[in-house]
């Protein structure tokens, strides 16, 4: 069974840019979030989706992110413009859906804003 | 609201030796599950681990134990006889059905394996 996979794995913009970040989670998978990792921290969620829903995206900064999925398999977050801020690892990440299981991740996408 | 802690930012054990690491939460949702990650250089989460709120034993996986202590609220994780690839960030995260399967992960805890 393949996982998670996301790309690109790296990328390097300059500010003001925009960014797309593409994820492909596990067949099958429901849920899908997107979460921001910065470096030496752990992962804040950005958005969750429940099939083709985004049920959960309080913490996704609207003004200049945005994310979809269609048909309720892959997902695209996107930035524009991007800031020096954003510079971070975007970490997708499927489960199956309903009760607690198990999250598996993509290896993330790491961007980096000069 | 859910919160995950983990109070060490870096840990050092010796090789073959074991290792605690620390994790206390906080949910006033009766269901929950707590989760172990590691998180080599490379980045990408590695599950290891996985203890429910109404499990009776501790979960183990090969290395790595659950110390579960649920009137503590802490879910620690206990590596044993730790090898030089277990160097890494490890984080703990908590999901629980009153947020409705959102993962919440803690600082997490750097933990540098030596000779």
């Amino acid at each position: 069974e393949a996982g998670v996979v996301q790309s690109p794995r790296y990328k390097i913009i300059e500010k003001k840019q925009p960014v797309a970040f593409w994820c492909n989670p596990i067949s099958g998978h429901n849920t899908l979030y997107w979460y921001l990792q910065n470096l030496g921290q752990g992962p804040e969620l950005l958005i969750r989706y429940e099939n083709e829903e985004a049920v959960d995206d309080s913490q996704l900064p609207k003004d200049r992110f945005s994310a979809e999925r269609l048909k309720g398999v892959d997902s695209t977050l996107k930035i524009q413009p991007a800031e020096l801020g954003d510079s971070a690892v975007y970490l997708c990440a499927s489960r199956r859906g309903g009760g607690t299981g198990e999250l598996f991740f993509g290896e993330g996408s790491r961007l980096t804003v000069l | 609201a859910q919160k995950i802690t983990q109070t060490q930012p870096g840990m050092f054990v010796q090789e073959k030796e074991a290792v605690t690491l620390d994790c206390t939460y906080d949910t006033s949702d009766p269901s929950y599950g707590l989760f172990w990650y590691k998180q080599p250089s490379s980045g990408e989460m590695i599950f290891l681990i996985y203890q429910g709120s109404y499990d009776q034993q501790n979960a183990t996986e090969g290395r790595y134990s659950l110390n579960f202590q649920k009137a503590r609220k802490s879910a620690n994780l206990v590596i044993s006889a730790s090898q030089l690839g277990d160097s890494a960030m490890y984080f703990c995260a908590m999901i629980n059905t009153g947020t409705a399967s959102k993962l919440t992960f803690g600082t997490g805890t750097r933990l540098q394996v030596t000779l």
